[in-house]
């Protein structure tokens, strides 16, 4: 079974407005770590916003937030007022584990191509 | 946040021929380093995991032969594709971490994209 579940591969926003990038996550584990990162053309790796299994408040970076639902293992990534220059794909990750050292292991979903349209 | 660089950023080479790609932490010391590879269009594989002085912890299916990995400072791993062929041809990105870094301080490098022909 797959880790992370990216049901989209493609998004279209116009700009300005706000969009929402799916991600789901199986784990046993009850601490873990979730990711997102923003891959530009370039191949760079973006990190944007993180959310630990605890955390009962929802993280919010800048035009970032995660839509954490623990019961549904749901990390849905909203970006608010679009920009043209967020054309990029997305993809979620996650950490399984007490992860150190070795120990830390990132497994990332197929990713959400986005495009923004102006 | 921290710099990892990661060189060459494209690579072409003959098949047959081998290629070395370095990873290096520019501001941290790099107790831990990961290799991904990522075809196009397509997630990113974790390959292999590398601490400092230490051998390399493959992922499963991948040839630790092929793909050699050495991480003999805290400011350097390299990944070499011996005997390349086309099938190698793929993005090759770095990731590192220090000691006792914090969930969010994976770092990684701007990849190398790797051309056999």
């Amino acid at each position: 079974a797959q880790k992370i579940t990216q049901t989209q591969p493609g998004m279209f926003v116009q700009e300005k407005e706000a969009v929402t990038l799916d991600c789901t996550y199986d784990t046993s584990d009850q601490s873990y770590g979730l990711f997102w990162y923003k891959q530009p053309s370039s191949g760079e790796m973006i990190f944007l916003i993180y959310q630990g299994s605890y955390d009962e408040q929802n993280a919010t970076e800048g035009r970032y937030s995660l839509n954490f639902q623990k019961a549904r293992k749901s990390a849905n990534l909203v970006i608010s007022a679009s920009q043209l220059g967020d054309s990029a794909m997305y993809f979620c990750a996650m950490r399984e584990g007490r992860g150190g050292g070795s120990n830390y292991k990132l497994t990332f979903g197929k990713g959400t191509l986005l495009t923004v349209n102006p | 946040g921290a710099v990892v660089s990661q060189h060459p950023s494209r690579v072409i080479c003959k098949s047959g021929t081998s290629v070395k790609i370095e990873c290096r932490s520019l501001d941290f010391q790099a107790t831990t380093m990961f290799w991904y590879r990522q075809f196009p269009k397509q997630s990113l594989m974790l390959m292999a995991t590398s601490n400092e002085g230490s051998k390399a912890t493959y992922e499963q299916g991948v040839e630790k032969d092929k793909f050699l990995i050495n991480h003999a400072s805290l400011t350097l791993s390299t990944l070499t594709v011996t005997s390349a062929h086309p099938e190698d041809s793929s993005f090759y990105i770095c990731s590192a971490r220090g000691q006792g870094a914090a969930d969010t301080e994976a770092f990684f490098g701007q990849g190398t994209r790797l051309t056999v022909v």
